[in-house]
């Protein structure tokens, strides 16, 4: 069935350091990608966007890359900072049936030590 | 602000009980999404209005119902509470369920149910 892999679960890096998370998706019919911020008790803010017709989208210090064959898509922040540290959720839009829904990947706990 | 509304912000209730959570969409969404979030864990979807026809499910229970009113507002009605059904309830809103590209969804505050 349709599902998104994220890993890692957890990450902990020292400020100033770059943080990687990755994301693969089952369904090749996905074609929009978006990220999620989420810090304790609040709700999931995105942060970045990418359509599937485009190979990467830089904002500031957060990029995010798509692989279409691989079928796999990247977080990259630069220059971590302590107000990065969240959970961080990647999502695939996907087909089902005529209609679209999202697909949330389980979440990567980012932990900036300053 | 994302624009989209959520009351209550928090609910405790016993077991067995039937609560109602409410949500209002961004102005000129016509979808409306219902995510479970329990503790630590993520984002469960589990269902989805569209202009208030049901466009998808997900893993809802049947003791949970959801609908979509004409002034597309919705509400998630959760019944014959368990302890394990305590949750953070969001509701999210997007334009258009039809288009897969750019369809942005954006949260709620949520809605924090505590079963006791």
């Amino acid at each position: 069935g349709e599902n998104v892999e994220q890993h890692p679960s957890t990450l902990s890096v020292q400020e100033g350091d770059s943080a990687v998370i990755k994301c693969t998706y089952s369904d090749s019919a996905s074609n929009y990608f978006p990220w999620y911020k989420q810090e304790l008790g609040k709700r999931p803010q995105l942060i970045i966007d990418i359509r599937s017709n485009v190979g990467e989208k830089k904002d500031q210090r957060i990029a995010v890359t798509l692989n279409k064959t691989a079928k796999h898509f990247s977080l990259h922040i630069t220059e971590t900072q302590p107000e990065d540290s969240a959970v961080y959720f990647c999502a695939a839009s996907m087909n089902t049936s005529g209609t679209y829904k999202y697909i949330f990947g389980t979440g990567t706990r980012l932990k900036v030590l300053a | 602000d994302s624009g989209v509304t959520q009351t209550p912000k928090h609910l405790i209730t016993a077991t067995g009980q039937r609560v109602t959570l409410r949500c209002s969409p961004r102005s000129g969404d016509l979808s409306v999404y219902w995510y479970q979030q329990s503790l630590d864990q993520g984002l469960q979807f589990l269902i989805q209005y569209y202009n208030g026809e049901e466009r998808a499910k997900g893993n809802i229970l049947e003791r949970f119902s959801a609908q979509q009113f004409p002034d597309l507002h919705s509400e998630l009605n959760l019944s014959s509470l368990e302890l394990g059904d305590s949750a953070l309830y969001f509701c999210a809103s997007s334009v258009d369920a039809w288009t897969g590209a750019g369809n942005t969804i954006y949260f709620g505050e949520g809605s924090w149910l505590t079963v006791v």
